[in-house]
């Protein structure tokens, strides 16, 4: 099973509605950072949190760690066909044995229909 | 700003032939990744760079070796292609090791026949 669980593996919203994906491990966080991904393209980042309770925002996309840091979500507002792509979590994880290991999720297809 | 570069970007090979991909960065960052990337696998951690003149294994390490020219440059080789290893290959870089942030390069998608 995956150290870092995204949910749901795939998407299909419809132009300007709310959406929230999910990051779930067991274990505590140190450092949670979001990406997206456009096929063929490589992973570009989007935030990091590392304080339990912190939230970031940037355009319409707004990232939350819970308070426990075991949990992040990312919830984009009125989306749009250009939110369209691949995100994924990635994280350093407690106990981890690896310099700089970051531990990703599999990622959330997102589709936008216009 | 380039940040990081890959090349080639598509490759076919036959299984036990060798190549080599290439790797840059210029945002004088210390520390280098190489990942591949697999359906429902996420991405995976083959070899990593702390710093200039060392190299460690990441989680999938065997089948490669890596070669840390000099601060801006890492490179991944494949001495002998298996088809196990068609995937996407990602080269990242960060200013240092822990919790710094990740930048990565466009991929290079690798198909082993």
């Amino acid at each position: 099973s995956q150290e870092l669980e995204q949910s749901p593996q795939s998407l299909i919203v419809q132009e300007g509605k709310n959406l929230t994906i999910n990051c779930t491990s067991s274990k505590t966080l140190y450092g949670l950072y979001w990406y997206k991904q456009k096929y063929g393209e490589g992973l570009i980042f989007l935030m990091m949190l590392q304080k339990g309770g912190e939230e970031k925002s940037h355009e319409k996309i707004t990232a939350k760690l819970d308070e426990k840091k075991q949990q992040s979500s990312l919830h984009i507002t009125a989306s749009q066909p250009s939110h369209a792509g691949i995100y994924l979590c990635g994280a350093f994880l407690a106990g981890g044995t690896s310099y700089g290991k970051l531990t990703f999720g599999q990622g959330t297809i997102l589709t936008v229909h216009p | 700003n380039a940040g990081v570069t890959q090349t080639p970007k598509f490759q076919v090979l036959k299984t036990g032939q060798s190549m080599t991909l290439q790797c840059a960065q210029d945002m004088n960052h210390n520390s280098m990744y190489w990942y591949r990337q697999d359906p429902g696998m996420g991405l995976r951690l083959i070899y990593y760079s702390a710093s200039e003149g060392t190299t460690d294994k990441g989680e999938v390490p065997n089948g490669y070796n890596v070669s840390r020219l000099n601060k801006r440059e890492f490179s991944l080789r494949l001495e002998s292609a298996a088809p196990s290893q068609t995937s996407v290959y990602f080269c990242a870089s960060s200013e240092t090791g822990f919790t710094d942030t990740q930048y990565f390069g466009p991929g290079t998608r690798l198909t082993v026949l």
